[in-house]
């Protein structure tokens, strides 16, 4: 089974620029996460999603990022316009739903420079 | 706000060593879960505890879940330089199959 995939896997950008990341969770996983992890620190939920429809997006900064589900399958994150702290590695998870297992995608690492 | 401590922050030891790390608050949680995370790859889950008091062992891995809910330890026996990563415990803070996670325990096993 094809686990999270996530690209692009590295992205350097200049402060101000904006980027997009994107995941295809697990086939069949109605829920899905995005996490914002900082060099040093533990994972950070930004937003989850179940199915097309937003379940916490309560840590996500709205003036800068957005995030989307389409069809409830794949999702894209933007960040417009990127600052310096957002240098940081972005990762998808997704899960069946309810208590079942969080799998999580390779991440993208982010430097803004 | 700070929800949870992991300690130590960072450890170092020699193959064949056995170790403790900590995942501690002042809040008590309905189950709680650990993660190990390798360089370059997203955390993958090593378990979830849910009684107070509980134990799991996963080979030389063991958990234990505090009593009152608030705490828990993970102990590794004779540690192996495939055990090196980043050890992550994240707590269930409420519906939906959300968790909080701590900064981690950064092992590294020397062979």
């Amino acid at each position: 089974e094809a686990g999270v995939a996530q690209s692009p896997r590295y992205k350097i950008i200049e402060k101000r620029q904006s980027v997009a990341f994107w995941c295809n969770p697990i086939s069949g996983h109605a829920t899905l996460y995005w996490y914002q992890q900082i060099l040093g620190q533990g994972p950070k939920l930004l937003i989850q999603f179940q199915n097309n429809g937003v379940v916490d997006d309560s840590q996500l900064p709205k003036d800068r990022f957005s995030a989307e589900r389409l069809k409830g399958v794949d999702s894209t994150l933007k960040i417009q316009p990127a600052k310096l702290e957002d240098s940081a590695v972005y990762l998808c998870a997704s899960s069946a739903g309810g208590q079942e297992t969080q799998y999580f995608g390779p991440g993208t690492r982010l430097l803004v420079l | 706000t700070q929800l949870l401590e992991q300690s130590p922050q960072f450890l170092s030891i020699q193959e064949g060593e056995n170790l403790t790390v900590y995942c501690n608050s002042s809040s008590v949680f309905s189950s709680l879960q650990w993660y190990r995370q390798e360089p370059g790859e997203g955390p993958v889950l090593l378990v979830t505890v849910v009684t107070g008091g509980e134990v799991k062992k996963l080979k030389r891995l063991t958990f234990q879940f505090g009593d009152a809910r608030k705490d828990s330890s993970l102990h590794i026996t004779a540690a192996q330089p495939g055990d090196t990563g980043l050890y992550l415990c994240a707590p269930d803070v409420g519906n939906f199959n959300k968790f909080y996670f701590g900064s981690g325990t950064k092992l590294n096993v020397k062979p």
